[in-house]
């Protein structure tokens, strides 16, 4: 069985400061992807950044990048210099398996991110 | 990133009619479909993976025969509510991939804001 944890259920953060959302995983595949969306009021699941299991170095993206400790099971985004436009939910999720077009993904249980100005 | 395209983003409809929501891949052929549901401040449920020209396969404990999944090209896919009842009020969102080399996350539609009354 797999498994997505984000422990963080809501965080506030002052605009500018680098923000960390934890995310951990759980699974007995050894091909996986991990992947952090944002979903804003709208309801729209915007895709930020992806890491693949054997990726060597983390996967950044802008202001994003990924914190991937696989020993320990942890795929954390980090938000550098964070906007008013960042507050949103944020998803960890994981797809299962090798990357092709039928594995799932499955989604933790989000983080609400507040930045405050 | 790829464009996935949900109508409508939003529909009231009458307890007892059903309601059919449209999940396009507008620049990319989606060999693979999934349909998500999501109610307030939880996290997205997978409900069924659909795979084009073949039966959808539905999560544990969601009614094939209450959510009708039809992927019939690899632009398109359908979600039809039957018999819509209020509890059935929620978030549905849809995910397409597919096998281009570029493409390793799931890209998302808007969402369909369904509320039954």
């Amino acid at each position: 069985a797999q498994k997505i944890t984000q422990t963080q259920p809501g965080m506030f953060v002052q605009e500018k400061e680098a923000v960390t959302l934890d995310c951990t995983y759980d699974t007995s595949d050894q091909s996986y992807g991990l992947f952090w969306y944002k979903q804003p009021s709208s309801g729209e699941m915007i895709f930020l950044i992806y890491q693949g299991s054997y990726d060597e170095q983390n996967a950044t993206e802008g202001r994003y990048s990924l914190n991937f400790q696989k020993a320990r099971k942890s795929a954390n985004l980090v938000i550098s210099a964070s906007q008013l436009g960042d507050s949103a939910m944020y998803f960890c999720a994981m797809r299962e398996g090798r990357k092709s077009s039928a594995s799932k993904i499955i989604f933790g249980s989000g983080t609400r991110l507040s930045i405050r100005p | 990133g790829a464009v996935v395209s949900q109508h409508p983003s939003w529909v009231i409809c009458k307890s007892g009619t059903s309601v059919k929501i449209e999940c396009r891949s507008l620049d990319f052929q989606a060999t693979t479909m999934f349909w998500y549901r999501q109610f307030p401040k939880q996290s997205l449920m997978l409900m069924a993976t659909s795979n084009e020209g073949s039966k959808a396969t539905y999560e544990q404990g969601v009614e094939k025969d209450k959510f009708l999944i039809n992927h019939a090209s690899l632009t398109l896919s359908t979600l039809t509510v039957t018999s819509a009842h209020p509890e059935d009020s929620s978030f549905y969102i849809c995910s397409a991939r597919g096998n281009p080399s570029r493409h390793t996350e799931a890209f998302f539609g808007q969402g369909t804001r369904l509320t039954v009354v």
